[in-house]
């Protein structure tokens, strides 16, 4: 079974402060790789999203780092605020029009 | 934000009884999913469609049933619940915008099973 290993599990993050999430999976991916957003009583949402033909992609305050050769991929979050506290997902489409999610970190950010 | 909806929100039930959570969604796409969430967080795929009178069980075994009649419904229907069966479940749906699906997801059914 394909598999998405996410960390940490949970990180608490100083108010403008950098917050960084990693994944790494197995197999290989049909190269698409997004992260999820998850605030309490919500559904996920789709927060940015990584082609590997490219090794990064910033969006604002968040940035996806891909690396590609060690099956790795990381969420940045510069200048982290409370509002950011949330939990996200990193996922993987290995190509069976399905994804596969990681198993989410819990970020909390302090004042 | 999408337009993906899921009925209840919280449902408490006593066990045996049988109970469907409804899942509509009025973006006209084609595959639709049901993920049922730990309290942990991790996302479990449980039941997906690619479209009408498609259905295939996902990842993670469930009792429960699904069908998909009609492009906008969704429903996933359990025939005797259980204690176990208390758990989030989150309904969605995607579609291909350019390279890859983005999934949608509902706000979510939390089920207490007593």
């Amino acid at each position: 079974q394909q598999q998405v290993k996410q960390s940490p599990q949970s990180l608490i993050v100083q108010k403008g402060g950098i917050s960084i999430i990693n994944c790494a999976y197995e197999n290989t991916a049909f190269d698409y790789f997004p992260w999820y957003q998850q605030f309490p009583g919500k559904g996920p949402a789709l927060l940015i999203a990584i082609r590997p033909d490219v090794s990064e992609k910033k969006e604002g305050r968040f940035t996806i780092s891909f690396n590609k050769s060690a099956k790795q991929f990381s969420l940045h979050i510069m200048d982290s605020q409370p509002g950011d506290s949330a939990t996200y997902f990193c996922a993987v489409d290995f190509g069976n029009e399905k994804l596969t999610f990681g198993t989410g970190t819990r970020l909390t950010i302090i004042p | 934000e999408a337009d993906i909806y899921q009925t209840p929100r919280y449902l408490v039930i006593g066990t045996g009884k049988k109970i469907t959570l409804e899942c509509s969604q009025t973006m006209g796409h084609d595959k639709m999913y049901w993920y049922q969430q730990d309290p942990g967080m991790e996302l479990h795929l449980i039941h997906y469609s690619y479209g009408v009178n498609s259905t295939e069980k996902g990842d993670l075994s469930s009792e429960s049933t699904v069908s998909r009649i009609r492009t906008e419904h969704f429903p996933l229907t359990l025939e005797s619940a259980r204690p176990s069966h208390t758990s989030q479940y989150l309904c969605a749906s995607s579609d291909r915008t350019g390279y890859a699906d983005t999934q949608y997801f509902g706000p979510g059914t939390r089920l207490t099973v007593l």
